[in-house]
């Protein structure tokens, strides 16, 4: 399974943006690039995903770099809800998902 | 997204028993995934669960322990069997989305503690 590198931990002020970077120098040209996110006491949720180009839903936006060794998933506003740990994960499609240690965010008032 | 529920939420069992954990989702799956999520820790796969077939069980965990049911396209559950103190954990399932990209969803979760 190819790996993922994430900060241990990030912060955040409420209703900043908040930029959370994730290396994956050896991703493959079929892995897409998915993010989760586990907000305490709760299974994780998914967040977003995408495979060459840059992907915008309501939660957050992914930005996909041009060599895809790394991406960056964007809270455009962050909230005290938006405090979780983050998981950036290569998937090549109905497989399983692997989870590395991700990226703890907290969010101050 | 689908709507996963999983019973119980939480149990806590003595040495040496066995638990049955349901998961029951509102749409129909071909995938369904069992997670463990020891404290502190990240997740770890236990086993892919399709309907019709044997699960299939990831490095260091073997069926005689994980049994999985999977009778229909909207149901498994996992047993713990025989459990110990090392058991203790948050067991999750999950399944597999619809819009291509292998993205998952996930139950809630059911907290296991073993005396």
């Amino acid at each position: 399974d190819a790996k993922t590198t994430q900060p241990n931990s990030m912060e955040s002020n409420e209703e900043e943006p908040v930029h959370l970077p994730c290396n994956h120098s050896t991703i493959s040209g079929t892995d897409y690039i998915h993010w989760y996110r586990q907000l305490p006491s709760q299974g994780p949720e998914y967040v977003i995903h995408g495979l060459t180009s840059n992907v915008n839903n309501r939660m957050a936006s992914l930005a996909i770099a041009e060599d895809r060794k790394s991406s960056t998933l964007i809270l455009h506003r962050a909230t005290l809800r938006d405090a979780a740990v983050y998981y950036c994960i290569l998937n090549t499609g109905f497989q399983k998902l692997v989870f590395g240690t991700g990226t703890r965010l907290l969010v101050s008032p | 997204s689908a709507v996963i529920s999983q019973k119980p939420s939480r149990d806590i069992c003595q040495r040496g028993t066995s638990l049955t954990i349901q998961c029951q989702v509102d749409s129909q799956v071909t995938m369904m995934f069992w997670y463990r999520q020891q404290p502190g820790q990240s997740l770890t796969l236990i086993a892919t669960a399709n309907q019709g077939s044997e699960a299939t069980y990831e490095s260091g965990f073997v069926i005689d322990k994980f049994p999985i049911s999977r009778p229909n396209l909207t149901f498994s559950t996992l047993t713990v069997s025989n459990m110990s103190p090392e058991d203790s954990s948050i067991y999750l399932c999950s399944v597999e989305g619809l819009a291509g990209g292998g993205e998952q969803f996930f139950g809630p979760g059911t907290r296991l503690t073993v005396l």
